[in-house]
Protein backbone atom coordinates (compact mmCIF):
# COMPACT_ATOMS: atom_id res chain seq x y z
CA UNK A 1 0.00 0.00 0.00
CA UNK A 2 1.20 3.32 -0.95
CA UNK A 3 1.04 5.65 2.59
CA UNK A 4 0.54 9.00 2.37
CA UNK A 5 2.43 11.70 4.89
CA UNK A 6 1.10 15.35 5.49
CA UNK A 7 2.92 17.57 7.07
CA UNK A 8 2.90 19.35 9.20
CA UNK A 9 0.04 18.19 10.90
CA UNK A 10 -1.46 21.74 12.11
CA UNK A 11 -0.35 25.00 11.95
CA UNK A 12 -1.38 28.75 12.79
CA UNK A 13 -2.01 31.00 10.34
CA UNK A 14 -3.44 34.67 9.56
CA UNK A 15 -6.51 35.88 7.59
CA UNK A 16 -4.22 37.52 5.03
CA UNK A 17 -1.44 34.44 5.13
CA UNK A 18 -0.01 32.34 3.06
CA UNK A 19 0.34 28.56 3.68
CA UNK A 20 2.24 25.95 2.37
CA UNK A 21 1.07 21.92 3.18
CA UNK A 22 3.60 19.02 2.10
CA UNK A 23 2.59 16.17 1.48
CA UNK A 24 5.07 12.93 0.67
CA UNK A 25 3.87 9.43 -0.87
CA UNK A 26 5.92 6.29 0.47
CA UNK A 27 6.32 5.57 -3.82
CA UNK A 28 6.26 7.11 -7.08
CA UNK A 29 2.67 8.12 -8.06
CA UNK A 30 3.78 10.23 -10.60
CA UNK A 31 0.91 13.07 -10.65
CA UNK A 32 -1.88 10.59 -9.39
CA UNK A 33 -2.44 13.11 -6.09
CA UNK A 34 -5.29 14.67 -5.19
CA UNK A 35 -6.11 17.82 -2.23
CA UNK A 36 -9.22 18.00 -0.40
CA UNK A 37 -10.49 20.78 1.78
CA UNK A 38 -12.62 19.55 4.44
CA UNK A 39 -14.60 22.18 6.98
CA UNK A 40 -16.07 20.92 10.17
CA UNK A 41 -18.88 19.04 10.16
CA UNK A 42 -18.93 18.89 6.55
CA UNK A 43 -17.91 16.63 3.69
CA UNK A 44 -14.74 16.76 1.79
CA UNK A 45 -14.31 19.59 -1.15
CA UNK A 46 -12.08 18.72 -4.16
CA UNK A 47 -9.57 21.82 -4.65
CA UNK A 48 -6.79 19.93 -6.77
CA UNK A 49 -6.54 17.08 -8.87
CA UNK A 50 -3.79 15.33 -10.97
CA UNK A 51 -1.22 17.65 -8.68
CA UNK A 52 -2.24 20.64 -10.11
CA UNK A 53 -5.15 21.21 -12.02
CA UNK A 54 -7.51 23.51 -10.38
CA UNK A 55 -11.34 22.05 -9.99
CA UNK A 56 -14.00 24.47 -11.45
CA UNK A 57 -15.29 26.62 -9.18
CA UNK A 58 -12.33 26.71 -7.17
CA UNK A 59 -10.34 30.26 -6.49
CA UNK A 60 -6.85 30.61 -8.27
CA UNK A 61 -6.05 31.40 -4.54
CA UNK A 62 -5.02 27.62 -3.88
CA UNK A 63 -2.44 26.29 -5.97
CA UNK A 64 -0.53 22.81 -5.87
CA UNK A 65 2.62 21.42 -7.20
CA UNK A 66 5.05 18.00 -7.27
CA UNK A 67 5.16 14.90 -8.75
CA UNK A 68 6.74 11.57 -8.05
CA UNK A 69 7.05 11.62 -4.13
CA UNK A 70 6.48 15.65 -2.55
CA UNK A 71 3.80 17.67 -3.21
CA UNK A 72 2.54 20.82 -1.94
CA UNK A 73 -0.45 22.91 -1.89
CA UNK A 74 -0.19 26.18 -1.27
CA UNK A 75 -3.25 28.68 -0.11
CA UNK A 76 -2.61 32.38 -0.45
CA UNK A 77 -4.63 35.49 1.33
CA UNK A 78 -6.21 33.22 4.04
CA UNK A 79 -9.98 34.05 4.64
CA UNK A 80 -12.21 32.62 7.40
CA UNK A 81 -13.63 29.80 5.28
CA UNK A 82 -9.96 28.32 5.03
CA UNK A 83 -9.26 27.97 8.20
CA UNK A 84 -10.34 23.73 7.76
CA UNK A 85 -8.60 20.53 7.54
CA UNK A 86 -6.70 19.75 4.22
CA UNK A 87 -6.26 16.03 2.75
CA UNK A 88 -4.01 14.93 0.08
CA UNK A 89 -5.13 11.39 -1.94
CA UNK A 90 -3.33 9.10 -4.22
CA UNK A 91 -5.03 7.44 -6.64
CA UNK A 92 -2.38 5.39 -8.48
CA UNK A 93 -3.10 2.41 -7.20
CA UNK A 94 -5.15 0.96 -4.85
CA UNK A 95 -6.09 0.63 -2.31
CA UNK A 96 -6.53 4.45 -2.95
CA UNK A 97 -5.03 6.18 0.14
CA UNK A 98 -5.66 9.16 2.49
CA UNK A 99 -2.64 11.55 4.12
CA UNK A 100 -3.57 12.22 7.79
CA UNK A 101 -4.87 16.04 7.20
CA UNK A 102 -3.54 19.13 8.13
CA UNK A 103 -5.45 21.61 10.42
CA UNK A 104 -5.54 25.18 9.53
CA UNK A 105 -6.12 27.10 12.45
CA UNK A 106 -6.57 31.04 13.15
CA UNK A 107 -3.85 32.19 15.08
CA UNK B 1 -26.66 20.51 -10.59
CA UNK B 2 -24.76 17.42 -9.67
CA UNK B 3 -25.64 15.86 -6.15
CA UNK B 4 -25.05 12.75 -4.20
CA UNK B 5 -27.49 11.93 -0.97
CA UNK B 6 -26.64 8.69 1.36
CA UNK B 7 -29.04 7.38 3.82
CA UNK B 8 -29.89 4.34 5.87
CA UNK B 9 -27.20 5.53 8.28
CA UNK B 10 -28.17 4.55 11.86
CA UNK B 11 -27.45 2.49 15.14
CA UNK B 12 -26.68 -1.43 14.67
CA UNK B 13 -25.50 -3.87 16.87
CA UNK B 14 -21.88 -5.51 16.08
CA UNK B 15 -22.54 -8.40 13.78
CA UNK B 16 -25.35 -6.82 12.22
CA UNK B 17 -25.97 -5.70 8.67
CA UNK B 18 -26.88 -2.36 7.06
CA UNK B 19 -27.51 -1.34 3.97
CA UNK B 20 -26.21 2.48 2.85
CA UNK B 21 -27.59 4.15 -0.65
CA UNK B 22 -26.41 7.10 -2.47
CA UNK B 23 -28.76 8.63 -4.67
CA UNK B 24 -27.65 10.40 -7.39
CA UNK B 25 -28.65 13.12 -10.07
CA UNK B 26 -27.44 15.90 -12.18
CA UNK B 27 -25.49 13.97 -13.75
CA UNK B 28 -25.20 10.58 -15.89
CA UNK B 29 -24.57 8.20 -13.40
CA UNK B 30 -24.00 5.50 -15.28
CA UNK B 31 -20.74 7.05 -16.86
CA UNK B 32 -19.17 7.50 -13.50
CA UNK B 33 -17.67 4.61 -10.96
CA UNK B 34 -18.84 5.45 -7.31
CA UNK B 35 -16.70 4.96 -4.47
CA UNK B 36 -17.54 5.13 -0.54
CA UNK B 37 -15.22 6.60 1.73
CA UNK B 38 -15.81 6.64 5.51
CA UNK B 39 -14.87 9.08 8.51
CA UNK B 40 -14.52 7.72 12.08
CA UNK B 41 -15.60 9.92 14.73
CA UNK B 42 -12.28 12.92 15.25
CA UNK B 43 -10.39 10.87 12.45
CA UNK B 44 -9.48 11.54 8.86
CA UNK B 45 -10.76 10.04 5.76
CA UNK B 46 -10.66 6.35 4.96
CA UNK B 47 -11.15 5.02 1.60
CA UNK B 48 -13.79 1.61 1.37
CA UNK B 49 -14.14 0.92 -2.09
CA UNK B 50 -15.56 2.18 -5.26
CA UNK B 51 -17.45 0.37 -8.23
CA UNK B 52 -16.26 1.28 -11.66
CA UNK B 53 -18.90 1.76 -14.24
CA UNK B 54 -20.41 -1.01 -16.50
CA UNK B 55 -18.24 0.43 -19.66
CA UNK B 56 -15.92 -0.96 -17.21
CA UNK B 57 -16.70 -4.03 -15.92
CA UNK B 58 -18.88 -2.82 -13.46
CA UNK B 59 -16.56 -4.56 -11.15
CA UNK B 60 -15.28 -3.39 -7.51
CA UNK B 61 -12.28 -2.58 -5.12
CA UNK B 62 -11.92 -2.37 -1.47
CA UNK B 63 -9.69 -1.25 1.36
CA UNK B 64 -8.68 -4.91 3.33
CA UNK B 65 -10.23 -3.46 6.41
CA UNK B 66 -14.24 -3.91 4.88
CA UNK B 67 -12.93 -6.57 2.32
CA UNK B 68 -15.24 -9.71 2.49
CA UNK B 69 -17.77 -7.69 4.84
CA UNK B 70 -18.58 -5.13 2.61
CA UNK B 71 -20.09 -5.15 -1.20
CA UNK B 72 -20.55 -2.13 -3.49
CA UNK B 73 -23.13 -2.09 -6.04
CA UNK B 74 -25.22 0.01 -8.20
CA UNK B 75 -28.56 0.55 -10.46
CA UNK B 76 -27.87 2.55 -13.34
CA UNK B 77 -31.60 2.29 -13.99
CA UNK B 78 -32.04 4.36 -10.85
CA UNK B 79 -29.12 6.12 -10.49
CA UNK B 80 -27.92 4.49 -6.88
CA UNK B 81 -25.06 3.34 -5.73
CA UNK B 82 -25.61 0.74 -2.17
CA UNK B 83 -23.26 0.12 0.29
CA UNK B 84 -23.93 -3.57 1.52
CA UNK B 85 -21.78 -3.92 5.14
CA UNK B 86 -22.37 -7.50 7.02
CA UNK B 87 -20.50 -8.68 10.26
CA UNK B 88 -20.24 -4.57 11.69
CA UNK B 89 -17.72 -4.24 14.33
CA UNK B 90 -17.26 -1.44 16.50
CA UNK B 91 -14.62 -0.16 14.75
CA UNK B 92 -16.81 0.37 11.28
CA UNK B 93 -18.63 3.37 13.15
CA UNK B 94 -18.02 6.36 11.23
CA UNK B 95 -19.92 9.06 8.50
CA UNK B 96 -19.65 7.20 5.59
CA UNK B 97 -19.81 9.56 2.06
CA UNK B 98 -20.39 8.47 -1.11
CA UNK B 99 -18.83 10.61 -4.02
CA UNK B 100 -18.34 10.56 -7.41
CA UNK B 101 -15.06 9.17 -9.15
CA UNK B 102 -13.96 11.36 -12.02
CA UNK B 103 -10.86 9.57 -14.09
CA UNK B 104 -8.86 9.60 -10.47
CA UNK B 105 -10.32 11.90 -8.30
CA UNK B 106 -13.24 12.41 -6.14
CA UNK B 107 -14.95 15.29 -7.55
CA UNK B 108 -18.53 15.34 -5.54
CA UNK B 109 -19.42 14.18 -2.73
CA UNK B 110 -22.99 13.90 -0.58
CA UNK B 111 -23.16 15.22 3.05
CA UNK B 112 -22.88 11.70 4.41
CA UNK B 113 -24.37 9.39 6.69
CA UNK B 114 -23.43 8.14 10.58
CA UNK B 115 -23.17 4.46 11.21
CA UNK B 116 -22.82 4.19 15.01
CA UNK B 117 -21.92 0.28 15.67
CA UNK B 118 -22.57 -0.39 19.02
CA UNK B 119 -24.14 -3.05 21.72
Amino acid sequence: DIQMTQSPSSLSASVGDTVTIACRASQSINNYLNWYRQKPGKAPELLIYGASSLQSGVPSKFSGSGSGTDFTLTISSLQTEDFATYYCQQSSSTPLTFGGGTKVEIK
Amino acid sequence: EVQLVESGGGLVQPGRSLRLSCATSGFTFGGYAVTWVRQAPGKGLEWVGFIRSKTWGGTTEYAASVEGRFSISRDDSKSIAYLQMNSLKTDDTAVYYCSRYNTTWFDYWGQGTLVTVSS
